[in-house]
């Protein structure tokens, strides 16, 4: 069981809009502590895609965006496109367990 | 560009240890935190544990705590994960990450991950 919740799958059509959550709680997002999401692609280590809640590194197109507010966070991709199929994790710290902590990850799938 | 650049995959029975290294190149290893990150087959992630490569100092997830060691070697600047009493539970791909300078609560690159098979 992963101290951060996400949804186990999430789905939409090329150019629409997804959103994937992650809730936590006042020991870890509600705390303060940033959240960033990584993106898996299949067969291949993660990647950052969204450092300190909306930051995206060089690289990283603007259809990726993120959001904090009190205990959660969410990951939204806009203009969904074929290779954008992966699967995703949210990370934050956790004061009370003193470890990252990761979403169980939600896995994209672009119909 | 920065690169790290990990051992091939292990194979060990129950019991056993396993080292896995990882070579950092393309910036200056000393001024960046390295995590060690897990992933059993089908499963998410977990973090490990975190050295810092300046001192030697470490800080192991207490599930690990009395099963890992992390070390540094800054003469070739690469960071080792060693895992004793290894269990069927334990096979898993391994990844070394950085930290971002100044940064010890995210990464910014991975490894390409090391498979570690645990089988009698």
């Amino acid at each position: 069981q992963s101290v951060l919740t996400q949804p186990s799958s999430v789905s939409g059509a090329p150019g629409q809009r997804v959103t994937i959550s992650c809730t936590g709680n006042n020991s870890n997002i509600g705390a303060g502590y940033d959240v960033h999401w990584y993106q898996q692609l299949p067969g291949t280590a993660p990647k950052l895609l969204i450092y300190q809640n909306n930051n995206r590194p060089s690289g990283v197109p603007d259809r990726f965006s993120g959001s904090k507010s009190d205990t959660s966070a969410s990951l939204a991709i806009t203009g969904l496109r074929s290779e954008d199929e992966a699967d995703f994790y949210c990370q934050s710290y956790d004061n009370s367990l003193s470890i990252w902590v990761f979403g169980g990850g939600t896995k994209l799938t672009v119909l | 560009q920065v690169q790290l650049v990990q051992s091939g995959a292990e194979v060990k029975k129950p019991g056993a240890s396993v080292k896995v290294s990882c070579k950092a190149s393309g910036y200056t290893f000393t001024n960046s935190y390295m995590h060690w990150v897990r992933q059993a087959p089908g499963q998410g992630l977990e973090w490990m544990g975190i050295i810092t490569p300046s001192s030697g100092s470490t800080n192991y997830a207490q599930r690990f705590q009395g099963r890992v060691t992390m070390t540094r070697d800054t003469s070739t600047s690469t960071v080792f994960m060693e895992l004793n009493i290894l269990r069927s539970e334990d096979t898993a791909v391994y990844y070394c990450a950085r930290g971002p300078r100044g940064s010890w609560l995210y990464v910014d690159y991975w490894g390409q991950g090391t498979l570690v098979t645990v089988s009698s």
